[in-house]
């Protein structure tokens, strides 16, 4: 079945490390997403790549950082930069970054810093 | 001014009611507009899209669009308890995906 993977479920930082989400789609979809959500905040953009070696800062980059090797993969790297860093992360993909059919959405990181 | 404005809630319903959820949005040249569903402690998924003035009706499901009002809704006929979730209004710009905050649905058994 196509889809998105994101891994893992649940991830847990410490001050100062950098983490690594990892998200990973086999709908042939050009452009990929990422997301972060607060509660009552609603999603905000951090990083977007309509093709490969290609991305964009969204809304809040900041302490951020992507890389588009792959067609299929786009990983995030949330770096020591980011003093906030506990949300929801969400990564999304569409054929294009045109697409008028909307996301499909990955299954979600949770992120905690402890 | 957001681009994207909804209701947070949270709105109760009794099981069967018609369940009524309302979005606006600020770029007068939007050019798409979708509903999601999301459950607690999971990821969105798209139940309804619209891109024209007036009704689009998918199952219990219809999505009302009036560009001119700027106004988007979606309407949930014969409520279920499995409908409560948090519903995301979402708007294409013709550059980028805009989503609102959610409105927090219960049904009551």
């Amino acid at each position: 079945d196509g889809g998105i993977t994101q891994s893992p479920k649940y991830l847990f930082r410490k001050e100062g490390q950098n983490v690594t989400l990892s998200c990973e789609q086999n709908l042939n979809h050009d452009a990929m997403y990422w997301y972060r959500q607060d509660p009552g905040q609603g999603l905000r953009l951090i990083y977007y790549s309509q093709i490969v070696n290609d991305f964009q800062k969204g809304d809040i980059a900041e302490g951020y950082s992507v890389s588009r090797e792959k067609k299929e993969s786009f990983p995030l790297t949330v770096t020591s930069a980011q003093k906030n860093p506990t949300a929801f992360y969400l990564c999304a993909s569409s054929i294009n970054r045109g697409s008028n059919y909307g996301y499909t959405f990955g299954s979600g990181t949770r992120l905690t810093v402890v | 001014q957001k681009e994207v404005e909804q209701n947070s809630g949270p709105l109760s319903v009794p099981e069967g009611a018609i369940a009524s959820l309302n979005c606006t949005y600020s770029d007068r040249g939007s050019q798409s507009f979708f509903w999601y569903r999301q459950y607690s402690g999971k990821s969105p998924e798209l139940i309804m899209f619209i891109y024209s003035n007036g009704d689009k009706e998918d199952g219990r499901f219809t999505a009302q669009l009036n560009k001119a009002s700027q106004y988007v809704s979606l309407l949930i006929r014969d409520s279920q308890p499995s409908d409560s979730a948090t519903y995301l209004c979402a708007v294409w710009t013709g550059n980028q995906f805009y989503f609102g905050t959610g409105t927090s649905l219960t049904v009551i058994p």
